[in-house]
């Protein structure tokens, strides 16, 4: 069953510290999405990517954050230095945007506590 | 004015009651709608597309009115297990067409 993985699951860091999170999209999907979310905001899109160039990452701090996509299998969401407000639940998500509608599949989030 | 505006709920119902959930949204140039479902602490999943005709799967009826922009999602003989958040989804039409999260209804079904 395809799925997009990410890691960590988990991560508790200190104020100051630098945090990287890693997604793996699902096999033959060209789009890939960083989303965070709070209880205050909900889901708020971070960046994206099409065939491994950003499109779009208005939504992102530049200053502290920054997403990449190395290659077609990786694509990464770093925060340097980190702060108690980025505590979250990052989620990425894949979609073929060559499929039928726009329909996108999510990982199970990496859980954020800064402290 | 937000993107994609819901009502947060919580809408509290018991078991085999109908709900229905309203969603609103701002770009009249949007195309495609979505509702998505989140369980507690989970990632969203898909639910169903919206048609603009409408559209049925099993319980869950989704209906698109243009005109007024919203998308409305209706349960009937609601179960314990459709618990869960409901994420109405458009996409922000443009050079990059981006699909836009609402902040969800809260559905708690009980015995």
């Amino acid at each position: 069953d395809a799925r997009v993985t990410q890691t960590p699951r988990h991560k508790v860091t200190e104020m100051g510290q630098e945090v990287t999170m890693r997604c793996q999209p699902i096999l033959g999907h060209n789009t890939v999405f960083w989303y965070r979310q709070t209880m205050m905001q909900g889901l708020e899109l971070l960046a994206y990517f099409r065939n491994r160039a950003p499109l779009d990452d208005s939504g992102m701090p530049k200053d502290r954050f920054s997403a990449e996509m190395p290659d077609a299998t990786l694509a990464t969401l770093k925060i340097q230095p980190s702060e108690p407000r980025d505590s979250a639940v990052y989620f990425c998500a894949s979609s073929n945007s060559l499929g039928a509608g726009n329909t996108i599949y999510f990982g199970e989030g990496s859980w954020l506590t800064v402290v | 004015r937000k993107e994609v505006e819901q009502d947060p709920g919580p809408f509290n119902v018991p078991e085999g009651a109908t709900v229905a959930f309203n969603c609103t949204y701002s770009n009249s140039a949007s195309q495609s709608f979505f509702w998505y479902r989140q369980d507690c602490r989970k990632e969203p999943k898909l639910l169903m597309s919206v048609y603009s005709s409408g559209n049925e799967d099993g319980r869950f009826t989704a209906q698109l009115n243009r005109a007024s922009q919203y998308i409305s999602l209706l349960i009937r003989d609601s179960k314990l297990s459709d618990s869960a958040t409901y994420l109405c989804v458009v996409n922000s039409p443009g050079g990059y067409n981006k699909l836009i999260f609402g902040a969800g209804t809260r559905l708690a079904v009980h015995p």
